[in-house]
Parts: structure tokens; C-alpha cells; sequence
């Protein structure tokens, strides 16, 4: 399978925990980036890289977010001192300068 | 008023119809536009992409873009059950997509 994959699918924590997510995009793509979707709504624009470098963050992205993108390779989202607002599904897609953007299957974090 | 407005439906067919559906938009700076399916609790699955004002075609799905009346159109010919999904349009002006809130479809047989 060549497309976008992301781990873990489901994330259950508890609030003020922290967790991680990780993205891997389709190999030939130099562009990744991070939304999240909550029940009913579209997905919201948090972040964009081109490589390594993060080029755009959404005011979505709070204090307690950070996305990381270290070899312009894979990506990792992590979220601190996690809230009850903070469940949604978080999803990563790629795309080249010529392609529409692919998405990933998603992790769906519960915060209890 | 959101930038990108779209009917939440339900929007039920019989199998074989041909579907419409459609989105509106503000902003005249968006320059590409998209058409997502999303499974529950899936992940879109990019169906359409464009640039341009006019159609395009590939296999039952046709995209269509008025880009002066801000409205665009995915066209579904021959639905079947499986195409019973929320579709999402999705319209950038650079690297970031503003979505709409989606249209879920079911295609009885």
C-alpha cells in the first residue's frame, strides 16, 4: 500500500495526558500536512510543511500543539495537557506541487 | 457566514439516478478546487481535482466549476449503493483547503 498511512488509529487518554501521532505521507510527495475533524464538520486546516520546514500554522494550532516534520520524511503531532475538546479525528495528507492532497485514514483521539 | 457553504443533506436516490451535488463560496481568491468521499470513519478519499472553470470527467463522476457565480457541482451518474458516503467539497487559494461541512448521500438499491 503506497498511500498515506498514520498511527495509532485510535488514541483513548486521559485529560492532561499527552499523545503523539505519526504520519507517513506517499514517498514522492514533499508536501504533508495536518487537519482535524470533528463529528458532522469537515476537516479544519492546523498546519502545512514543504519538506522539513513548517510553513504555515493555523490559529487552530495552540500553545499545547507542536507538529515536527525532522527529515521531510514522516511527521508527528503532538498534543500536551490534553482537553476534552481536543477529541476529534486527526488527519494527515500529502500531495506533490502538480497533485490534489491524499489523506491518511486518520487517528481518532477520545479524551475522557 | 462560513466561506464555503454546502446542504447537509441527507440526499436519498434510488440506484441508477444521477446525482447532484453542490457548494458555494466567498472567496474569489480560491483558484483549485476538490471533491471529497468519506466513508464513516474513514478518511477522505480525493474523487476530483481542478483549476479551471468548466468540467471535468472521469469515469460516472463530472466536476464542474462556475468560478463567476462561486458554485461548484459534482455530478454522480449511474449511483450505485456503495457511493452512499458524505461528500466533501474542498476549494484552496494556496496550500491550505477550506472544506465544507459535507453532504451525506444514500443510493437505496
Amino acid at each position: 500500500d503506497t498511500g498515506v498511512s498514520q498511527n495509532p488509529r485510535h488514541k483513548i487518554t486521559k485529560r492532561g495526558q499527552n499523545v503523539t501521532f505519526r504520519c507517513d505521507p506517499i514517498s514522492e510527495h514533499n508536501r504533508l500536512y495536518w487537519y482535524r475533524q470533528t463529528l458532522g464538520q469537515g476537516p479544519e486546516f492546523l498546519t502545512y510543511f514543504q519538506n522539513e520546514a513548517q510553513l504555515e500554522k493555523s490559529r487552530l494550532l495552540s500553545d499545547r500543539f507542536s507538529a515536527e516534520r525532522p527529515k521531510g520524511s514522516f511527521s508527528t503531532l503532538e498534543i500536551q495537557r490534553t482537553e476534552q475538546g481536543d477529541s476529534a479525528m486527526y488527519l494527515c495528507a500529502s500531495s506533490s506541487v502538480t497533485s490534489g492532497q491524499y489523506f491518511g485514514p486518520g487517528t481518532r483521539l477520545t479524551v475522557t | 457566514q462560513k466561506e464555503v457553504e454546502q446542504d447537509p443533506g441527507p440526499l436519498s436516490v434510488p440506484e441508477g439516478a444521477i446525482v447532484s451535488l453542490n457548494c458555494t463560496y466567498s472567496n474569489s481568491a480560491f483558484q483549485y478546487f476538490m471533491w471529497y468521499r468519506q466513508y464513516s470513519r474513514k478518511g477522505p478519499e480525493l474523487l476530483m481535482y481542478t483549476y479551471s472553470s468548466g468540467n471535468k470527467e472521469d469515469g460516472r463522476f463530472t466536476a464542474q466549476v462556475d468560478k463567476s457565480s462561486k458554485y461548484i457541482s459534482l455530478f454522480i451518474r449511474d449511483s450505485q449503493p456503495s457511493d452512499s458516503a458524505t461528500y466533501l467539497c474542498a476549494i484552496a487559494a494556496g496550500n491550505k483547503l477550506t472544506f465544507g461541512g459535507g453532504t451525506r448521500l444514500l443510493v437505496k438499491p
